[in-house]
């Protein structure tokens, strides 16, 4: 039974590109969530996602990202016009039930270098 | 407020020792969980235990121990006898009841030397 997989594991882009992540949760997930790790720092919660549902967005910064899990296919977090700042790993989680008692499992993470 | 605080930031061992992480967290509800996950060098988080609010037995896993007390807030981690392969960051976290979120302490990086 495969993890959650990420991927890429490693981007670079420069100043006002866009990046896109992606992530597959692990078979029999519907639930996956989306964390920012900054150098030095422990993760920081983003946005929870049910198929084609965004459930709670309330540490997704307002502008230049957004977040989807559609029906077929991974979740993709996408940041648009990336900037330094934006510069971390991202990891996804996944659950197969809601609720706080659930463990989420994680993924190796997407580390995001912006030059 | 939720907060979770790992003021230990860097640990080093020599091999064999046994060694204690804390973990401190912040909470107003009544139903929480608390997590550990490790993250090694290879950079995935990998899950090490769940404890719910309301069972306060310690628990034992190997050379892994868990210590939880509600009456001072904490859910330390300790490794008896560690290893090299024990080197990794831990992070302890929180979530509440009513929510699906994890909030994680800044983490503890741990080096075991041999």
């Amino acid at each position: 039974n495969a993890g959650v997989m990420q991927n890429p594991r490693h981007l670079v882009r420069r100043r006002g590109q866009e990046a896109r992540l992606r992530c597959s949760p692990m078979k029999g997930h519907s639930h996956v969530y989306w964390y920012r790790q900054l150098p030095e720092e422990g993760l920081k919660f983003m946005v929870y996602l049910q198929k084609e549902n965004i459930i709670d967005e309330s540490g997704m910064p307002k502008e230049r990202f957004s977040a989807e899990f559609p029906k077929e296919g991974p979740s993709i977090l996408r940041i648009q016009q990336v900037v330094r700042g934006d510069s971390a790993a991202y990891f996804c989680a996944s659950s197969p039930l809601a609720g706080a008692v659930n463990i989420q499992y994680f993924g190796a993470g997407t580390r995001l270098s912006v030059l | 407020a939720q907060k979770v605080t790992q003021a230990q930031t860097e640990i080093s061992v020599v091999e064999k020792e046994d060694v204690t992480l804390d973990c401190v967290y912040e909470t107003r509800d009544t139903t929480y969980y608390l997590f550990w996950y490790k993250q090694p060098p290879s950079g995935e988080l990998v899950f090490l235990i769940r404890r719910n609010s309301f069972d306060e037995q310690n628990e034992i896993s190997g050379r892994y121990s868990w210590n939880f007390q509600k009456s001072t807030s904490s859910f330390n981690f300790t490794i008896t006898a560690s290893q090299v392969v024990d080197s990794a960051v831990y992070f302890c976290a929180l979530s509440e009841a009513g929510t699906d979120k994890l909030i994680f302490g800044t983490g503890t990086r741990l080096q075991v030397f041999p």
